[in-house]
């Protein structure tokens, strides 16, 4: 079956440390992969995402590789902000439906 | 990118009531809408998928006798908690799709039962 297991919480940074959530994955055929952030009182937006092997998501300084040997796409970022501090979620597309199957979410906060 | 809302954002209603909410897809025809449900710190999880003029197909374990799903356009899908009681607070959010393309998620709509 499909599910995806991410890095368990809270995750807390000094601003400008670097940052990395570890997100693995089990899944039937070739799925596309995606990162989530959830804001404080708001609905996901969606981060970055890679739809094949080796692709590479990035956006707003957030990088994830879909690696296919190691079933993973953790999340990294260079130099964190306190505007970052949100829930992280990963999640994978199954290329057989169009359903979502979500990790449960890594909570950081980054502090001055 | 696709825009996707919901309305109320936040709803607050008396035990035993019912209450709907609605979730549009502004700039595009979603073919399929799904329904999660998100309890506090914790992941989303799917209640139901529905295709357009079709039954919604719910997941295990989800009501539908109380959370009915009506998708009766390309841009607009409903979810009505009905008799709605406190254990029903949580935070509801609603993607839709276009075909087999990126889910595109609402904002959200958080609902307390006194």
């Amino acid at each position: 079956g499909n599910s995806v297991t991410q890095m368990e919480g809270p995750v807390t940074l000094s601003e400008e440390a670097f940052l990395t959530i570890n997100c693995t994955y089990t899944a039937t055929g070739y799925p596309s992969l995606f990162w989530y952030v959830q804001y404080p009182g708001e609905g996901l937006q969606l981060l970055l995402k890679a739809t094949k092997a080796d692709d590479k998501g990035s956006n707003k300084g957030f990088e994830a590789t879909y690696r296919k040997e190691t079933t993973s796409f953790h999340l990294e970022k260079g130099s964190v902000q306190v505007s970052d501090s949100a829930v992280y979620f990963c999640a994978l597309q199954s290329n057989t439906g169009n359903q979502f199957y979500f990790g449960t979410g890594t909570s950081l906060t980054v502090i001055p | 990118g696709a825009v996707v809302s919901q309305h109320p954002s936040r709803v607050i209603c008396k035990s035993g009531t019912s209450v709907k909410i609605e979730c549009r897809s502004l700039d595009f025809q979603a073919t399929t809408m799904f329904w999660y449900r998100q309890f506090p710190k914790q992941s989303l999880m799917l209640m139901a998928t529905s295709n357009e003029g079709s039954k919604a197909t719910y997941e295990q374990g989800v009501e539908k006798d109380k959370f009915l799903i009506n998708h009766a356009s390309l841009t607009l899908s409903t979810l009505t908690v009905t008799s709605a009681h406190p254990e029903d607070s949580s935070f509801y959010i609603c993607s839709a799709s276009k075909l087999q393309e990126t889910q595109y998620f609402g904002p959200g709509t958080r609902l307390l039962v006194l």
